[in-house]
């Protein structure tokens, strides 16, 4: 168990819906990262944060957003919805920012139809 | 970006053997490095690390080896057990700000008894 506890654990949902995806880090951890893994584009980083902050931007689309609340739990808003959007969604954390170790959850496996 | 679940390249051992897994890295800039196991259906989880000042570092049955050279980092796994049958990715850090983790497309180990 790494710490990082990751909500829902699946997630099915119809095209053109916005869905939620909820992420607390380990205790004591700053950073939050959300990252995606299909069978097509294997792991890819989408968004950081730091302390409230966005720090680094990855392959993330317009239609999904993230922030990182005052208690450092994160959430990923995916909207309109898309069958390629289909994969799971992870969340990991780090104590600081670049360089640190990141810790994965158990992440969301999201299905679109 | 290469599939992950349908693609991979995957590497059979014999139970008791030792097993090596490989990994070439793009940048010759990064200067620390990850491997991660993750099992089906599970989140990426921290096996060793290394960083750039080091070629080699041990831990409980697993030793990375990095050779900044020709930019190839090494996985070995001593007496091989079937609990150790998951999907391995190596991860490099770029040191420019406000890049991330660049994660390899993964090898999938399977322990044969």
């Amino acid at each position: 168990d790494s710490g990082v506890t990751q909500t829902p654990k699946h997630l099915i949902t119809a095209t053109g819906q916005r869905v939620t995806l909820r992420c607390s880090p380990r205790s004591g951890d700053l950073s939050v990262y959300w990252y995606q893994q299909s069978l097509d584009q294997g792991l890819q980083f989408l968004i950081q944060y730091y302390n409230g902050e966005e720090r680094a931007k990855g392959n993330i689309l317009e239609r999904f957003s993230a922030q990182q609340f005052p208690d450092l739990h994160s959430e990923l808003n995916l909207s309109s919805l898309e069958l390629g959007d289909s994969a799971l969604y992870f969340c990991a954390s780090s104590l600081r920012t670049q360089g640190d170790t990141q810790y994965f959850g158990p992440g969301t496996r999201l299905t679109v139809l | 970006g290469e599939s992950v679940g349908l693609h991979l390249p995957t590497l059979s051992v014999q139970e008791g053997d030792n097993s090596i897994i490989n990994c070439a890295y793009s940048n010759s800039a990064s200067d620390y490095f990850i491997w991660y196991k993750q099992e089906s259906g599970k989140g990426p989880q921290f096996i060793i690390d290394i960083r750039s000042n080091m070629d080699k570092r041990q831990g409980q049955r697993v030793t990375v080896l990095l050779n900044k050279t020709v930019k190839h980092l090494s996985l070995q796994i001593a007496a091989t057990q079937p609990g150790d049958s998951a999907v391995y990715f190596c991860a490099e850090n770029p040191p420019a700000y406000g890049q991330n983790f660049v994660f390899g497309p993964g090898t999938r180990l399977s322990v044969l008894p």
